[in-house]
């Protein structure tokens, strides 16, 4: 079973910053959070990952709250190519094996 | 990112034949692949960790018999089905593990198969 709990869905308006929220209270300390997004019909995308420390790429901001109970993706300028279901995984960060659990995601539509 | 390709795209075949899926890690050598299957408006569900050179792991309800899974190499991982009937109709998506860090898992871009 999933982790996490996300809303089913949001809406962002073109340009405009994208705030994705994630709950993950029963987080264990060696657990990271993975995010992912999926757009239509495609496999998934990774996005960023972090264990305590906010983190940057490219591609969006990750914020995870001092307890770690929860966090936040930010897509800072949204186009309409980030329209998506958005999966917000918590996982062992060196597990070997264990893989990625998908819960049901935020669907982001992103509108002109 | 690291690029993981999936081979066909897309498929249709008749009830009771038997379809080969190919996933290949294109610049990182994976020792751990995994297999999921998506259901139109539902997640992904894993269906069974592939591991390079040993059987694979199936999840609970996932019959082996009927999802052959080959992890031959380093770079390829098979999935064929067998016997397809059409409620194996699906979207089926290979992931990589790339080891290093937080060892991210990488998607295919995933395998539509229509079972008539």
């Amino acid at each position: 079973d999933a982790k996490t709990t996300q809303p089913p869905s949001m809406d962002c308006a073109e340009g405009r910053a994208a705030n994705l929220p994630c709950n993950h209270s029963t987080i264990s300390g060696n657990e990271y959070v993975y995010w992912y997004r999926q757009i239509h019909s495609q496999g998934p995308q990774y996005i960023i990952h972090g264990l305590k420390n906010n983190e940057t790429n490219e591609m969006a901001s990750l914020i995870i709250t001092e307890d770690r109970k929860s966090s936040t993706l930010i897509l800072p300028h949204a186009t309409l190519r980030d329209t998506a279901v958005y999966y917000c995984i918590v996982r062992v960060g060196t597990s070997g094996n264990t893989p990625l659990v998908f819960g049901k995601g935020t669907r982001l539509s992103v509108i002109a | 990112g690291a690029v993981v390709s999936q081979h066909p795209s897309r498929v249709i075949c008749k009830s009771g034949t038997s379809v080969k899926i190919e996933c290949r890690s294109l610049d990182f050598q994976a020792t751990t692949m995994f297999w999921y299957r998506q259901f139109p408006k539902q997640s992904l569900m894993l269906m069974a960790t592939s591991n390079e050179g040993s059987k694979a792991t199936y999840e609970q309800g996932v019959e082996k018999d009927k999802f052959l899974i080959n992890h031959a190499s380093l770079t390829l991982s098979t999935l064929t089905v067998t016997s397809a009937h059409p409620e194996d109709s699906s979207f089926y998506i290979c992931s990589a593990r790339r080891g290093g860090g937080a060892e991210t898992q990488y998607f295919g871009p995933g395998t539509r198969l229509l079972v008539l």
